[in-house]
């Protein structure tokens, strides 16, 4: 039974392009949540999507930031036009309900624009 | 947002317990009490949680203060496995996973 994968573990990106971090949830679980961490900071909260909907995205930065959660496939965070201050580690977890007591992350995808 | 407040780092020697304290003097009634760690290079993993009587499992126990405004995550005997960051939040009841992280307390086991 495979935990949360995401994929790439590592992505470089230059300045202006756009980063596609992936996130398949644990099986059978439809509620993800994607989370980024700054160097040296705990993780932040971004978006909590249950299957084709977003429920939460409080946590998201207004502009260059999107994500989506199929009814098929993973769960995908796009982040457009990436600036350096983009490059952290950012981790999705997933639940099989919404009230459960324990979420399961990701080994994340650590961003790096240079 | 974290409600929380740990001590930035401990230290501990191996195979000698270890008490992580915990302050949430703002929890209300229906929070419970979580705690992830984190090894290095890795996501957050979760230990244990609570809502007011201590709880204990394969990897730690946590003891919750009476009033429920601290608590403790106890490692019985710590191996170097156990260094990461651990992680002391509250989640309301009626909530999704939203986890307000904080900064944590980095563990360090010295052999």
């Amino acid at each position: 039974n495979a935990g949360v994968m995401q994929n790439p573990r590592h992505l470089v990106r230059r300045r202006g392009q756009e980063a596609r971090l992936r996130c398949s949830p644990m099986k059978g679980h439809s509620h993800v949540y994607w989370y980024r961490q700054l160097p040296e900071e705990g993780l932040k909260f971004m978006v909590y999507l249950q299957k084709e909907n977003i429920i939460d995205e409080s946590g998201m930065p207004k502009e260059r930031f999107s994500a989506e959660f199929p009814k098929e496939g993973p769960s995908i965070l796009r982040i457009q036009q990436v600036v350096r201050g983009d490059s952290a580690a950012y981790f999705c977890a997933s639940s099989l309900l919404v009230g459960d007591t324990e979420a399961f992350f990701g080994q994340g995808t650590r961003l790096t624009v240079v | 947002d974290a409600k929380t407040t740990q001590p930035n780092s401990m230290e501990s020697n191996e195979e000698e317990p270890v008490h992580l304290p915990c302050n949430h003097s703002t929890i209300s009634g229906t929070d419970y009490i979580h705690w992830y760690r984190q090894l290095p290079s890795q996501g957050p993993e979760y230990v244990i949680h609570g809502l007011t009587s201590n709880v204990n499992n394969r990897m730690a126990s946590l003891a919750i203060a009476e009033d429920r405004k601290s608590s403790t995550l106890i490692l019985h005997r710590a191996t170097l496995r156990d260094a990461a960051v651990y992680y002391c939040i509250l989640r309301p009841l009626e909530a999704f996973n939203k986890f307000y992280f904080g900064s944590g307390t980095k563990l360090n086991v010295k052999p």
